[in-house]
């Protein structure tokens, strides 16, 4: 089985600041990353993945995450956050053999952003 | 733009009550999934679906049970509810293959067991 930790319950930065969410993973095979948003009172929403390739790779409203093998890592990152982009984001992990998607979350970071 | 679509909102019922929560997606997706959210916001997978396969999760209680009448809904049937039920219960939908990482959900429907 695969696990993911999210070691920061709470980040706390101002508008325009920019932001590193941490995810780490544990897994020995092949695996898929994603990380989604969730604001207050609503579903999740996906924000990007990574299966192969490039380890940066790009999401939506400026997001983006970098996969690292060696730190069994994928961070997730914006160089200038907006008010808007406070919500809890969760790390999410699957193995990349399983029939159908089956998620694994991590705990959520709650991001807040202050105007 | 929502298209996974959840109904009710929310639920208030009594111990041993049966409950049935409603999903629907409007895109066209052949795989379909309930989440548990709890009070610290920890998700879990509950079940996956699609035409070929049922995914349960072991730690599931048998109380628990999907309802398929097609690929576009997947509904969620608690017949005996306990005080540890009460969560948010998210539905998603994905398509095939590598894309099936990728996830739509519906904004969930809140249970409070009494």
């Amino acid at each position: 089985t695969q696990t993911v930790s999210q070691s920061d319950a709470h980040v706390t930065v101002f508008e325009g600041d920019s932001v590193e969410l941490r995810c780490n993973y544990s897994y020995g095979g092949s695996i898929y990353l994603s990380w989604y948003i969730q604001h207050h009172g609503r579903g999740l929403q996906f924000l990007l993945k990574y299966y192969s390739g490039n380890p940066v790779v790009q999401g939506v409203n400026g997001f983006e995450a970098e996969f690292s093998k060696s730190d069994s890592s994928f961070h997730l990152r914006k160089a200038s956050v907006h008010w808007s982009d406070s919500a809890v984001y969760f790390c999410a992990a699957s193995i990349r053999t399983q029939v159908v998607g089956q998620l694994t979350f991590g705990s959520g970071t709650r991001l807040q952003v202050y105007a | 733009e929502t298209a996974v679509f959840q109904t009710p909102n929310y639920h208030v019922t009594q111990v041993g009550n049966e409950v049935s929560f409603n999903c629907k997606q409007t895109l066209g997706h052949d795989t379909m999934y309930w989440y548990k959210q709890d009070s610290k916001k920890l998700l879990k997978i509950m079940f996956s679906y699609n035409n070929k396969q049922l995914i349960v999760n072991e730690t599931v209680p048998r109380r628990f049970s999907p309802q398929s009448s097609d690929k576009a809904h997947l509904n969620l049937r608690i017949k005996s509810v306990e005080p540890e039920d009460s969560a948010v219960y998210l539905c998603a939908s994905s398509s095939p293959g590598q894309s099936s990482y990728e996830q739509y959900f519906g904004p969930g429907t809140r249970l409070t067991v009494l």
